[in-house]
């Protein structure tokens, strides 16, 4: 199986700022990655798709990067809506596989 | 609007089946792929499985053993089975869709709500 690491695994930020989280696979996946967002009682929102893709209806004040084994999600300006639980998944091989989560707290 | 709900105990005996189905409201079934995924209490993810309306379905091996996906499309849901269940088996499960087996293109676009599945006796 493919191996999903997420750094940090909790961040605390203040509204306005630039977060940046990262996520690294145990091998290559080209950019076969996705990211998605999740609040407390809530199934997972998908934000990303191949990397870059941003999913419809998501501001574009997200953004993904990356390709091989390193990605990142970028939240140009944190909005209060988006302190929430940030997880990657790979979409290379089966079984797909997620990260252990990023927890966006309020500094 | 694209709707999936999952339904079925929310308390499951150890060594019994679990069983859970997705209904899927707004869309069929047809052309799209459909997925179970789990998330134990306070946890992360885990990916169970798919299936294709039609296509053979496809497990994670660490649970091939004891799960079934399967598909009814005169109903428009598809269906979870985990045999032998154990306190680990405990979890929020969700179902979702995606374009392809494996959600390369659009990731996985609509999700249950979730249902919670504990295990215990």
């Amino acid at each position: 199986d493919i191996q999903m690491t997420q750094s940090p695994s909790s961040l605390s930020a203040s509204v306005g700022d630039r977060v940046t989280i990262t996520c690294r696979a145990s091998q290559n996946i080209d950019t076969y990655l996705s990211w998605f967002q999740q609040k407390p009682g809530n199934a997972p929102k998908n934000l990303i798709y191949i990397a870059s893709s941003l999913q419809r209806g998501v501001p574009s004040r997200f953004s993904g990067s990356g390709s091989g084994t390193d990605f990142t999600l970028t939240i140009s300006s944190l909005h209060p809506e988006d302190f929430a639980t940030y997880y990657c998944q790979q979409s290379y091989s089966t079984p797909l596989t997620f990260g252990g989560g990023t927890k966006v707290e309020i500094k | 609007q694209v709707q999936l709900q999952e339904s079925g105990p929310g308390l499951v005996k150890p060594s019994e089946t679990l069983s859970l189905t997705c209904a899927v409201s707004g869309d069929s079934l047809i052309s799209y792929y459909w997925t179970w995924i789990r998330q134990p209490p306070g946890k992360g993810l885990e990916w169970i499985g798919n299936i294709y309306y039609s296509g053979s379905p496809n497990y994670n091996p660490s649970l091939k053993s004891r799960v079934t996906i399967s598909v009814d499309t005169s109903k428009n849901q598809f269906s979870l089975r985990l045999n032998s269940v154990t306190a680990a088996d405990t979890a929020i499960y969700y179902c979702a869709r995606s374009l392809d087996e494996r959600a390369t293109i659009g990731g996985f676009d609509y999700w249950g709500q979730g249902t919670l599945v504990t295990v215990s006796s």
